[in-house]
């Protein structure tokens, strides 16, 4: 159980497109979704948190404008690259946490998605 | 503000000898700590993790690690390295709230060499 999907699993783009990814919960309700960012040979940086129904709490330096984040329902978040450029080619990984019995939620990482814009 | 500190970017063993990995935290509280393991170009999987209880903690594929609270560490050992463990591994620290989020050291590369 509790496992994450991410699709596309890659893309690639032109400058000044924008790229939506997609996150899903597959076998529980996810109350939080959080999207990482990871350049290369880099540790994961969280972006924002987001909770079903509610808007995204983005972490500092995060453009809220260029990478807006959906979180409808309680199986599925959505993180759209706006207008992207180069500089925005990276891995992007989710996390979603549901309602644990321990007091503690479990984060369950998707399979990432590797971002190219040329 | 929490932070995690793992020295190094590469450690090297080989096939059948002991695994160390370090790791380091800074919290103002006692938080809660994991480690992850990440394969090329994949997501990350969970090895183990401390809330509660015992400080030995037990995970996956035969990871152990150890909370030590008066040296702020929580490294991770294997007693038998196998080549499937060659991968990037990273110490986490999160809040003890239910949905807190997770700050990641820069990560360590491990190699195995037959």
């Amino acid at each position: 159980g509790a496992v994450v999907s991410q699709h596309p699993s890659w893309v690639i783009c032109k400058s000044g497109t924008s790229v939506k990814i997609e996150c899903r919960s597959l076998d529980f309700q996810a109350t939080t979704m959080f999207w990482y960012r990871q350049f290369p040979k880099q540790s994961l940086m969280l972006m924002a948190t987001s909770n079903e129904g509610s808007k995204a709490t983005y972490e500092q330096g995060v453009e809220k404008d260029k990478f807006l984040i959906n979180h409808a329902s309680l199986t599925l978040s959505t993180l759209t690259v706006t207008s992207a450029h180069p500089e925005d080619s990276s891995f992007y990984i989710c996390s979603a946490s549901g309602q644990g019995t321990s007091g503690y939620n479990e984060q369950f990482f998707g399979p990432g998605t590797r971002l190219t814009v040329l | 503000a929490q932070s995690v500190t793992q020295l190094g970017s590469h450690v090297s063993v080989s096939e059948g000898a002991l695994v160390l990995l370090r790791c380091n935290y800074s919290s103002s509280v006692p938080p809660y700590l994991f480690w992850y393991v990440q394969y090329p170009n994949q997501g990350l999987q969970l090895l183990l993790k401390y809330t509660t209880g015992a400080t030995l903690v037990k995970g996956i594929n035969g990871f152990e690690a150890e909370f030590k609270k008066s040296e702020t560490s929580f490294h991770l050992t294997k007693p038998s390295a196998h080549m499937s463990d060659a991968a990037e591994y990273f110490c986490a620290v999160s809040d003890r709230g239910a949905n807190s989020k997770l700050t990641f050291g820069k990560g360590i590369t491990l190699s195995v060499r037959p």
